[in-house]
């Protein structure tokens, strides 16, 4: 199975700041989706498509990359977007998950 | 709008079975997929299976072969996940996860709320 690895595990960062979280897959897949979860929540689902932003989905959120290496970005950082962010795959089977990139506020 | 509903929190003993469900609305059951997912609190999420409505057809996770079955009621619009022979490893938060795709990759765009089972003695 794919194996996806999120960089950082953890970070912190200040409103207004610029985030990027990092998916990489140990194979090359099509696509890559992220989902946001807050603690207790079940998953959403934030990007799709690799660069498609979900229903309601804020548009200082955009996403990007392709083969092994994805990214998520934020363009300006605010209180709301402290969560858990995970990376999916689901162009091989079985779908797979990251191990996730948790968002601080600074 | 879409809905996925779960089921209650289960309490079980070690060795025993327990069934899930996951009660949907606001779009053709029938025609579509259900996945279903495993996390325990503060780790990632892993995929059990996924079955189709419209004729019961499985595919699982090597993993959760033998530990999870799916089936579904249409009339009722309504997933189910049998989980078997119980450890306190079974402990965890379950999901289940409308799937969409296009054939080159799927995700998961409606979730439910999650059923926690706890399994202990």
């Amino acid at each position: 199975e794919i194996v996806l690895t999120q960089s950082p595990t953890t970070m912190a960062a200040s409103p207004g700041e610029k985030v990027t979280l990092t998916c990489r897959a140990s194979s090359s897949v099509s696509y890559m989706h992220w989902y946001q979860q807050r603690s207790g929540a079940s998953p959403k689902l934030w990007i799709y498509e690799t660069s498609k932003l979900a229903s309601g989905v804020p548009n200082r959120f955009s996403g990007s990359g392709s083969g092994t290496s994805y990214s998520l970005t934020i363009n300006s950082m605010e209180t709301e977007d402290a969560a858990t962010y995970y990376c999916q795959q689901g162009s091989s089977y079985p779908p797979t998950f990251g191990a996730g990139t948790k968002l601080e506020l600074k | 709008q879409v809905k996925l509903q779960q089921s209650g929190a289960e309490l079980v003993k070690p060795g025993a079975s327990v069934k899930l469900s996951c009660k949907t609305s606001g779009y053709t059951f029938s025609t579509s997929y259900m996945s279903w997912f495993k996390q325990i609190p503060g780790q990632s999420i892993e995929w059990i299976g996924m079955i189709y409505a419209g004729d019961g057809g499985t595919g699982y996770n090597q993993k959760f072969k033998g530990k999870a079955t799916l089936t579904v009621d249409t009339s009722s619009s309504t997933a189910y996940m049998d989980l078997s022979s119980l450890t306190t490893e079974d402990s965890a938060v379950y999901f289940c996860a409308r799937m969409t795709g296009t054939g080159a990759s799927y995700w998961f765009a409606y979730w439910g709320q999650g059923t926690l089972v706890t399994v202990s003695s």
